[in-house]
């Protein structure tokens, strides 16, 4: 168990509607990354937040967004979902000090 | 663009067996990690290499970052069912970013 928290952990959904995932990252840690694996994409880093602060963005459509909220949970808006969509999406969080990242469990989202 | 390419793609052996897992890049990274990653489950850190020929061991797994630092190598000895899983290298690209590599699916079969 890596201390990260993900919800939910299977998501089925149709085109055009708008999901939240939701990420709690292990006690203490500050920095927020989200990340989306897709079978013939990999592992995309999406975007990182540093204490509430936006730190770095990757390869995010702009149909996504993501925020980092006092309590330092996290939270990734997808919008106008299409087919290509569907992919785990993972979130994880470091302490900042070095860069190790803990993964939580991912969320499932498939997109009908 | 910075790009990591592992090979092989997909491995399949037995049992006792020893197999390395190879992750190349035309960039040099300050850094290289290998995660391994289990069905249903998300990435765990294994090692993090930082200086040019370093190497690293973990039990039975042996880890290098190569003397340029564009490459790095997992070598398993006597591999284990337990070993099963899909490899992945990943370093640093640019500030702040990380990017992944295409990763090696490892099947040790008993």
């Amino acid at each position: 168990d890596s201390g990260v928290t993900q919800t939910p952990k299977h998501l089925i959904t149709a085109t055009g509607q708008r999901v939240t995932l939701r990420c709690s990252p292990r006690s203490g840690d500050l920095s927020v990354y989200w990340y989306q694996q897709s079978l013939d994409q990999g592992l995309q880093f999406l975007i990182q937040y540093y204490n509430g602060e936006e730190r770095a963005k990757g390869n995010i459509l702009e149909r996504f967004s993501a925020q980092q909220f006092p309590d330092l949970h996290s939270e990734l808006n997808l919008s106008s979902l299409e087919l290509g969509d569907s992919a785990l999406y993972f979130c994880a969080s470091s302490d900042g000090t070095d860069e190790t990242q803990y993964f939580g469990p991912g969320t499932r989202l498939l997109v009908l | 663009t910075q790009l990591l390419e592992q090979s092989p793609q997909f491995l399949s052996i037995q049992e006792g067996e020893n197999l390395t897992v190879y992750c190349n890049s035309s960039s040099v990274f300050s850094s290289l990690q290998w995660y391994r990653q289990e069905p249903g489950e998300g990435p765990v850190l294994l090692v993090t290499v930082v200086t040019g020929g370093e190497v690293k061991k973990l039990k039975r797994l042996t880890f290098q970052f190569g003397d340029a630092r564009k490459d790095s190598s997992l070598h398993i000895t006597a591999a284990q069912t337990g070993d099963t899983g899909l490899y992945l290298c990943a370093g640093p690209s640019g500030t702040y970013k990380y990017i992944f590599g295409t990763g090696t699916r490892l099947k040790v079969l008993a």
